[in-house]
């Protein structure tokens, strides 16, 4: 199976802060890595897909990067909305594997 | 728009089985795949496997092999997540999902919590 390891497992920001998740596959996966946001209680919300593309609706403030088996999602100016809990997953393979997610508290 | 409605929340004793339904409209259901998801309590999100809708053929994760069988429904575009010898470490919420081979998974239930408690 293809291990996605997320850092940090939890982090603390402020309004405002920039903020990078990082997700690192163990073998290559090309670009089939997408990024979720889960609020609790609720079902996981697809934000970035195939590593770098915006899904429709979601703000621009969110970006994604790759290089290699390594991957970034990027919250440019948080927003007390995006306080939630943030998953990479790779569909490169079954099975589909998730990272162990980023919890984002606020500061 | 695309709904996937999921059955209600369940309870069941240890050693028992339990079946989850997710009901697909506003889409040709037989076009795409279906996943299974689940999140047990405070935990992550784990991939438990996938459903042709049209064919009906599923795969499974390996630790859920010989345990859990998916199934569909084409003439009430629903698919059915069957887990059986259930045992504490089921307790989660169930999703199911709407996804081909490489896509993300931008359709989701709104989530099935199965407790498994004597």
């Amino acid at each position: 199976d293809i291990q996605m390891t997320q850092s940090p497992s939890s982090l603390s920001a402020s309004i405002g802060d920039r903020v990078t998740i990082a997700c690192r596959a163990s073998q290559t996966i090309s670009s089939y890595l997408n990024w979720y946001q889960q609020k609790p209680g609720k079902a996981p919300n697809l934000l970035i897909y195939a590593a770098s593309n915006l899904q429709s609706g979601v703000p621009s403030r969110f970006s994604g990067s790759a290089s290699g088996t390594d991957f970034t999602l990027t919250i440019s100016s948080l927003q007390s909305e995006d306080f939630a809990t943030y998953y990479c997953q790779q569909t490169f393979r079954t099975p589909y594997t998730f990272g162990q997610g980023t919890k984002v508290e606020i500061k | 728009q695309v709904h996937l409605v999921q059955s209600g929340a369940e309870v069941k004793k240890p050693g028992a089985s339990v079946r989850v339904s997710c009901k697909a409209s506003g889409y040709t259901f037989s076009t795409y795949y279906l996943h299974w998801v689940r999140q047990a309590p405070g935990q992550g999100l784990e991939w438990m496997g996938i459903i042709n809708a049209s064919g009906g053929s599923a795969t499974y994760a390996e630790k859920f092999q010989g345990r859990v069988s998916m199934t569909r429904d084409m003439s009430t575009t629903t698919v059915y997540m069957d887990l059986y010898s259930l045992t504490s470490e089921d307790t989660a919420v169930y999703f199911c999902a709407r996804a081909n081979y490489f896509d993300p998974f931008e359709y989701w239930g709104q989530g099935t919590l199965v407790t498994v408690s004597s």
